[in-house]
């Protein structure tokens, strides 16, 4: 099976500096790369996602980027705000048998 | 729209007890999930459903069942508690075709069994 692997698993940033979580997979079958957030006490929430006939994606500050190639993908955080602060999960899925593969998260502290 | 609805929130078993976890959702999808979360470990995936009357082994399937009672309605059950399945237990759904794969998640249930 597929094998997500996530870096770092804590990440402290000053409010205002950007924030970046890398991912590795193993799986060259994957094509669909989410990424989510969640709060403490709550369900993980998606925030953004993309797929493998696409490089890049964007949506205000947060971006994310994919390298087939080398089989990884990163999430990027631009302008930091304290309300980011939370844990970040990415995941990895090939389409079939309805099977995400989720890395182990990194818990990502603004500091204001 | 309420999305994914889970209860308990919060429940503490004996070893041996058996309980089950209910999941609801309002937004017609086709799939629900059943997820563990472990400190360190992320999200691993114990059974699915991709459409009603299938279900399906996740990762972690050992020591649960689930039914798939309807479409909206996806509940796990463990039969005999253990301390290793002391975890938060979130439900998932999603509408899974060609264009997105979303999943939805439910608020979670916090077990722990002692």
């Amino acid at each position: 099976g597929e094998n997500v692997e996530q870096h770092p698993s804590t990440l402290s940033v000053q409010e205002g500096d950007s924030a970046v979580i890398k991912c590795t997979y193993s799986d060259s079958a994957s094509n669909y790369f989410p990424w989510y957030k969640q709060e403490l006490g709550k369900g993980p929430q998606l925030i953004i996602d993309i797929r493998s006939n696409v490089g890049e994606k964007k949506d205000q500050r947060i971006a994310v980027t994919l390298n087939k190639t080398a089989k990884h993908f990163s999430l990027h955080i631009t302008e930091t705000q304290p309300e980011d602060s939370a844990v970040y999960f990415c995941a990895a899925s090939n389409g079939a048998g309805n099977q995400f593969y989720f890395g182990t998260g990194t818990s990502l502290t603004v500091i204001p | 729209n309420a999305g994914v609805t889970q209860t308990p929130k919060f429940q503490v078993l004996k070893t041996g007890q058996s309980m089950t976890l209910q999941c609801a959702q309002d937004m017609n999808h086709n799939s629900m999930y059943w997820y563990r979360q472990d400190p360190g470990m992320g999200l691993r995936l114990i059974y699915y459903s991709a459409s009603e009357g299938t279900t399906d082994k996740g990762e972690v399937p050992n020591g649960y069942n689930v039914s798939r009672l309807n479409k909206r309605e996806f509940s796990l059950r463990l039969e005999s508690a253990a301390p290793s399945q002391t975890s938060v237990y979130f439900c998932a759904s999603s509408n899974r075709d060609r264009l997105t794969d979303t999943q939805y998640f439910g608020p979670g249930t916090r077990l722990t069994v002692l």
